[in-house]
């Protein structure tokens, strides 16, 4: 089948550097985009990856790796505003459905 | 100058009952899509609509029925709620022909059954 895996939950501390991971099982896909979700409100795009390698967003990167089945948001300098949900998605090429990942939710402790 | 709107905010009814949720979006997006959201969080994708196909995921029971009277909007219908209903429900839309596909969401509509 077509999945998507996040960790359910990781916690850091303000000003760090932290990594949310996405691995993915589908066999082909168009691009890995992610989704930021603050609690009571609504998803907001953060990020595309049409290609392998980083793409960077002010404080935000995302990279993906095809050959890998692989693909992370890295968010450095971390704010106390930065506790949200994250998202991966992809659209998978043979039937163009979206799949999402199940979130990672991100504390961050001062 | 809401890009994706839903109305209403809240909705709160007792089982049995039949609603339904309005989408509006003004982006001049070709298509529209259904979300629900559960307690543990997870987005799960109920519908998705352009002008040329309505995509049902076959796991959503029939007593849920996309109508989109035009292009800009998409409306659910729900029938006979039950508990397992309450959940937030999320109306967005993209334009597939635009790379990267970012999907704008509305605000969410909270559905308590009780």
């Amino acid at each position: 089948g077509q999945s998507l895996e996040q960790p359910s939950e990781v916690t850091a501390v303000e000003g760090a550097i932290v990594q949310i991971n996405c691995t993915y099982q589908t066999s082909g896909f168009y691009g890995l985009s992610w989704y930021q979700q603050h609690d009571g409100g609504a998803p907001t795009f953060l990020s595309y990856n049409a290609l392998d390698g980083l793409e960077e967003t002010g404080r935000f990167s995302s990279f993906l790796s095809r050959s890998d089945s692989y693909g992370y948001l890295l968010l450095q300098e971390l704010q106390m505003k930065d506790s949200a949900s994250y998202f991966c998605a992809v659209r998978a090429i043979s039937n163009y459905q979206l799949i999402w990942g199940a979130g990672t939710k991100l504390i961050i402790k001062p | 100058d809401t890009a994706v709107s839903q109305t209403p905010k809240y909705l709160v009814t007792q089982m049995g009952n039949d609603k339904s949720i309005k989408c509006e979006q003004n982006l001049g997006h070709d298509t529209m899509y259904w979300y629900k959201q559960d307690s543990k969080k997870f987005l799960k994708i109920m519908f998705s609509y352009n002008n040329k196909e309505l995509i049902i995921n076959e796991t959503v029971p029939n007593r849920f029925s996309p109508k989109s009277p035009d292009k800009a909007h998409l409306n659910l219908h729900i029938n006979s709620l039950e508990l397992g209903d309450s959940a937030v429900y999320f109306c967005a839309s993209s334009q597939d022909s635009e790379a990267p596909e970012t999907q704008y969401f509305g605000p969410g509509t909270r559905l308590l059954v009780l």
